[in-house]
């Protein structure tokens, strides 16, 4: 049950295509949802999170769209470009803590 | 701000010495947190603190790993003996209060031959 399921692990799209990323959980206590991106040789940095009582965040090219009763979350990488090119994680955590449950993570790859 | 700085970058060493892994949080930072990364099963928790105490540990994976952090600049994690199968990524990360976002180091490649 603390399980985030994260699909798929691998993703190539040329480049202008939308990106997209799905998340499952199955713990109805979680209540923050951020999305982690990671290149090669680095440490993840946290790109967009959402909390459950809006559907949908948006920051530039990057969209989360929440469906808190399927128990689904998704990233949308809009306008995809090569320099997206990374490891994408999402996670859950409870009551704002830091004690996230990451996803098994995506490697996108964005082709020029 | 110099980021969540870890040392050593990489390290390879031979099965059943002990491995120390050095970790420097961002100054204010009253979180900090050790993970493991493989291909097999990314991301893993192995322990954090908060004001300097370990709150959870439960991910630790044996009792050959242990973890410090004697002051709120300086965090240690240590595997003795290491075994091959301790060859991972290990990042560092840090973050303050209010939920602010968790920021992560570059993370230690370990190498067990």
């Amino acid at each position: 049950q603390q399980q985030v399921k994260q699909s798929p692990q691998s993703l190539i799209v040329q480049k202008g295509g939308i990106s997209i990323i799905n998340c499952a959980y199955e713990n109805t206590a979680f209540d923050y949802f951020p999305w982690y991106q990671q290149f090669p040789g680095k440490g993840p940095a946290l790109l967009i999170a959402i909390r459950p009582d809006v559907s949908e965040k948006k920051e530039g090219r990057f969209t989360i769209s929440f469906n808190k009763s399927a128990k689904q979350f998704s990233l949308h990488i809009m306008d995809s470009q090569p320099g997206d090119s990374a490891t994408y994680f999402c996670a859950a955590s409870i009551g704002g803590t830091y004690k996230y449950i990451f996803g098994t993570g995506t490697r996108l790859k964005v082709l020029a | 701000d110099a980021g969540v700085i870890q040392s050593p970058r990489h390290e390879v060493t031979e099965m059943g010495q002990e491995v120390t892994l050095r970790c420097k949080p961002i100054s204010g930072h009253n979180s900090l947190f050790w993970y493991r990364q493989t291909m097999m099963r990314g991301l893993e928790l192995l322990i954090y603190f908060n004001n300097n105490v370990p709150i959870d540990d439960s991910g630790m994976p044996e009792d050959r790993f242990s973890a410090k952090m004697p002051n709120a600049s300086f965090s240690t994690l240590k595997i003795q003996p290491s075994e091959p199968r301790d060859s991972a990524v290990y990042f560092c990360a840090s973050g303050g209060s209010g939920g602010s976002p968790l920021h992560f180091g570059n993370g230690t490649r370990l190498t067990v031959t």
